[in-house]
């Protein structure tokens, strides 16, 4: 059964910081990998789809990689900002989503 | 707007009284999921539809029922509501095929007291 680990749980960072999220997967055979953000108590928002076939995606100061060979993917944020703390989740799609936990994200100002 | 729809967002109820939390999407979408999310246990699935009439078991299905008679909806029934199903409910849908991108409901906060 294919499981999904984030690494770090927790990470605090000064303000304007570049930093990267890392998430594994135990089973290579996937279609895509999704990376959302969720603020507390707040619904899960999608930052980022990279299909199997594709190595990285972007959207503005996010870029997210696949390397499926080693079941990893990376979300990189350029230049933090306060405005981006929240929890970061990454998910493999398969009948059943398989979520990883969350990293939870803390940019001071 | 290509959303999903979850009713009532807020619910405190008491234990044993049945209750349905609903979940639509207008996006044609084939799979649709149900999740539940506790402190320090994150995202588990619930119940996923594959399509209409058709329903699996996720992780976590035990004191939950669904049905899916029409491909919008995608309903969550709690027949006798517990303390422990107090959660954060989320609803979820995408294509078929496990290539599409999932779309998430704004969630659901029930209290069963």
């Amino acid at each position: 059964k294919q499981e999904v680990t984030q690494i770090p749980a927790a990470l605090s960072v000064p303000e304007g910081e570049n930093l990267v999220l890392n998430c594994s997967f135990t089973d290579s055979a996937i279609y895509n990998l999704q990376w959302f953000r969720q603020d507390p108590g707040k619904g899960l928002t999608s930052l980022l789809l990279i299909q199997s076939s594709q190595r990285e995606q972007t959207s503005g100061r996010l870029n997210a990689s696949l390397d499926k060979s080693s079941g990893r993917s990376t979300l990189y944020i350029a230049a933090s900002q306060p405005g981006d703390s929240a929890t970061y989740l990454c998910a493999v799609p398969n009948n059943d989503m398989r979520f990883g936990a969350g990293t939870r994200l803390t940019v001071k100002p | 707007e290509a959303q999903v729809t979850q009713n009532p967002r807020y619910l405190i109820t008491v234990t044993g009284k049945k209750l349905t939390v609903t979940c639509s999407q207008n996006m044609n979408h084939e799979y649709m999921s149900w999740y539940r999310q506790d402190p320090g246990l994150g995202l588990r699935q619930i119940y996923y539809s594959m399509n209409v009439e058709v329903t699996d078991k996720g992780d976590v299905p035990e004191g939950y029922k669904v049905s899916r008679k029409e491909k919008r909806n995608f309903p969550l029934i709690l027949e006798s509501p517990s303390p422990n199903q107090t959660s954060l409910y989320f609803c979820a849908s995408r294509t078929t095929g496990g290539a599409g991108e999932l779309f998430f409901g704004e969630g659901s906060r029930l209290t069963v007291l």
